[in-house]
């Protein structure tokens, strides 16, 4: 049971540059997120899915986009990268809306715009 | 729009005393509260959930409160230990919408 996969865990990307950040989950959970953290700061809901099909914006959805066409998948693309997207990404999944199964995160992937 | 304060931002106190950190959530109309631990360049862990009918929960050296009439959540960690040193994370999930709101965090170090 491999929880929630992030990948890359590290990614250096040049301004204007696009890629897709991955997130997959094998716990059958409805409920998937994207956030970013920013150093010494909490973490920001970019965007948040309640099943497959369904997205929806969270704080901070400008320069991403989502889609979710399984349970599994969650990818949160970048299109043209600015510098200030240069942040720690987390992507998190769980069962209910209400949250009482608890959250699972995934461990995050670093990227770099220069 | 939910806002999720901690405070303090930071804390470095010696092995063995007892710590409180504190939250602040100014919607009150919340399902749960919960507690995150994250260590450097790790992802977060769950430590405690408090759903909104319940007072406190408990686990090991850890246990946190819930007041929604004030809007306040207390994490008291006791007997704190150097390996407690790490961020403690505080959320909040809001009946209206289906997003778990952070706090900002608390910076913890506890030195031998």
């Amino acid at each position: 049971n491999a929880g929630v996969t992030q990948t890359p865990k590290f990614r250096i990307l040049k301004i204007g540059q696009s890629m897709t950040l991955q997130c997959t989950q094998d716990m059958n959970h409805n409920y998937m997120y994207w956030y970013r953290q920013d150093p010494g700061m909490g973490l920001k809901l970019i965007y948040y899915s309640v099943g497959a099909g369904i997205t929806d914006k969270g704080e901070v959805p400008n320069g991403y986009n989502v889609s979710r066409s399984t349970t599994e998948d969650f990818p949160l693309r970048l299109e043209l990268a600015a510098p200030s997207q240069t942040s720690v990404y987390f992507c998190a999944s769980t069962l209910t809306g209400e949250g009482n199964y608890g959250y699972t995160f995934g461990s995050g992937t670093r990227l770099t715009v220069v | 729009k939910q806002e999720v304060t901690q405070i303090p931002a930071a804390l470095s106190v010696p092995e063995g005393e007892n710590l409180v950190l504190n939250c602040s959530f100014t919607d009150s109309a919340i399902y749960n509260l919960q507690w995150f631990r994250q260590d450097p360049g790790k992802g977060l862990t769950s430590l405690l959930l408090i759903q909104s009918s319940q007072r406190e929960q408990t686990s090991g050296r850890l246990n946190a409160s819930l007041d929604k009439s004030s809007g306040r959540s207390t994490l008291y960690i006791a007997a704190s230990q150097p390996g407690d040193s790490a961020t403690y994370l505080c959320a909040s999930l809001s009946y209206n919408t289906d997003k778990l709101i952070f706090g900002t965090g608390t910076r913890l170090q506890v030195f031998p």
